[in-house]
């Protein structure tokens, strides 16, 4: 079973074109929930963690937040240089401190 | 601003001959992972690495991979006899206090014939 999914897989927005990428998740006893960018042939790119739910991040158009079972990245009037893909991934409490679960990504396209 | 290092960013091999991926983490980071990505599918976690040892890995990390740290700054996965389901991209990530945010290196893309 995924621990966690995260919707739409691909999303095509023109530029200024505000919209929100989402993440569940299952784990139980979460120890904190991150957001990745991803570039294509790069490694992942650390954006935020948000560790208890209604916490909010912001940086720049992106800002994160966290419920008790999801998470939503909001992009606010992207750019084209907001493409990547963007991964969220959730570490779990409890003796798996160490283990970090991904989701498949939201491939994000912003048109000029 | 520090970063992991990994080499080399891509290597070819054949079918059944041994591959090492080196990377050099965070030099105050503790905890050492390994990733890998399948063209086109999720980040899967193989191993994490802490106080010399493997503190954990997952059904993929059998028996033909290996983790070593061998002179405390270099940190490396083996993969003894490579299969072709071994292609993919590679990725090294450290922590360091609190084990919380994952640094990652670039990647070694594996492919193998």
């Amino acid at each position: 079973e995924d621990q966690v999914t995260q919707s739409p897989e691909a999303l095509r927005l023109q530029e200024g074109e505000s919209s929100s990428l989402n993440c569940s998740y299952t784990v139980s006893g979460l120890r904190g929930l991150f957001w990745y960018r991803q570039d294509p042939g790069k490694g992942p790119e650390f954006l935020f963690t948000l560790y208890s739910a209604g916490e909010e991040k912001e940086k720049e158009r992106l800002k994160a937040t966290l419920t008790k079972k999801e998470s939503f990245l909001h992009i606010t009037a992207p750019k084209p240089e907001d493409s990547a893909t963007y991964l969220c991934a959730v570490q779990e409490g409890g003796g798996n401190f160490n283990k970090f679960y991904f989701g498949s990504g939201t491939k994000l396209n912003v048109k000029p | 601003e520090p970063e992991v290092t990994q080499t080399p960013s891509h290597q070819v091999t054949q079918m059944g001959q041994e591959v090492i991926l080196r990377c050099v983490p965070i030099s105050n980071h503790l905890y050492f992972y390994w990733y890998r990505q399948i063209l086109g599918q999720k980040v899967e976690f193989l191993v994490s690495f802490y106080n010399n040892e493997i503190s954990e890995k997952s059904e993929i990390f059998d028996d033909q991979f290996s983790v070593e740290r061998p002179d405390g700054s270099n940190f490396t996965l083996k993969i003894r006899s490579t299969k072709l389901e071994d292609s993919a991209m590679y990725f090294c990530a450290s922590t360091g206090h609190g084990a919380n945010v994952l640094t990652f290196g670039a990647g070694s893309r594996l492919t193998v014939l």
